[in-house]
């Protein structure tokens, strides 16, 4: 399978405690997106890099969040401090090209106890 | 950020097309306007996207008002697979503004 790949499918954590999520695009892609989804709403774009580069974030995206892109590969995500609001399905996507289909990977589904 | 609005929920009958509206009336003339598609517990699927012109792909056809102020997908002959939460997204240099969708629901 060439799709997106998501790392865990799943995580339960305490309040407090720190999580970290990874994406792995589809190869050759050199975007890379991450976005939020909460129950019965759509997703909610975070942040997105170009290869290594992380062009914009979202106002949505805390102090306590960080995401990197190291070699313009793989991406991960790290929520700092958890908080139950941030308890939401985290998806990433991956585009070839501006104005370009976005390819999703499966998410990964955070509860925060 | 361009907004779009689509009903909250259609229903169609197996075999028949479906049209599913959008207005997106504060795009800009070079945003793309995006269709994607998401079942229970999955990410969102691509369907389709265009600029300006109507566009046909083997999943979907995509109607761009001249205005461009709204948009049609048409679903030439739904099957229960098709029964999911659509999203037509307007492109901001490759942001994506999603709304609430519309539920589309296929009955046999």
């Amino acid at each position: 399978d060439t799709g997106v790949s998501q790392d865990p499918r799943h995580k339960i954590t305490k309040r407090g405690q720190n999580v970290t999520f990874r994406c792995d695009p589809i190869s050759e892609h050199n975007r890379l997106y991450w976005y939020r989804q909460t129950l019965g709403q759509g997703p909610e774009f975070l942040t997105y890099f170009q290869n290594e580069a992380q062009l914009e974030k979202s106002r949505l995206l805390s102090d306590r969040f960080s995401a990197e892109r190291p070699k313009g590969s793989f991406s991960t995500l790290e929520i700092q401090r958890t908080e139950q609001g941030d308890s939401a399905m985290y998806l990433c996507a991956s585009s070839p090209a501006t104005n370009g289909a976005q390819y999703f990977g499966p998410g990964t589904r955070l509860t925060v106890l | 950020d361009a907004k779009t609005t689509q009903p909250n929920s259609m229903e169609s009958n197996e075999e028949e097309p479906v049209h599913l509206p959008c207005n997106h009336s504060t795009i800009s003339g070079t945003d793309y306007i995006h269709w994607y598609r998401q079942l229970p517990s999955q990410g969102p699927e691509y369907v389709i996207h265009g600029l300006t012109s109507n566009v046909n792909n083997r999943m979907a056809s995509l109607a761009i008002a001249e205005d461009r102020k709204s948009s049609t997908l048409i679903l030439h002959r739904a099957t229960l697979r098709d029964a999911a939460v659509y999203y037509c997204i307007s492109d901001n240099f490759n942001k994506f503004y999603f709304g609430s969708g519309t539920k589309l629901n296929v009955k046999p």
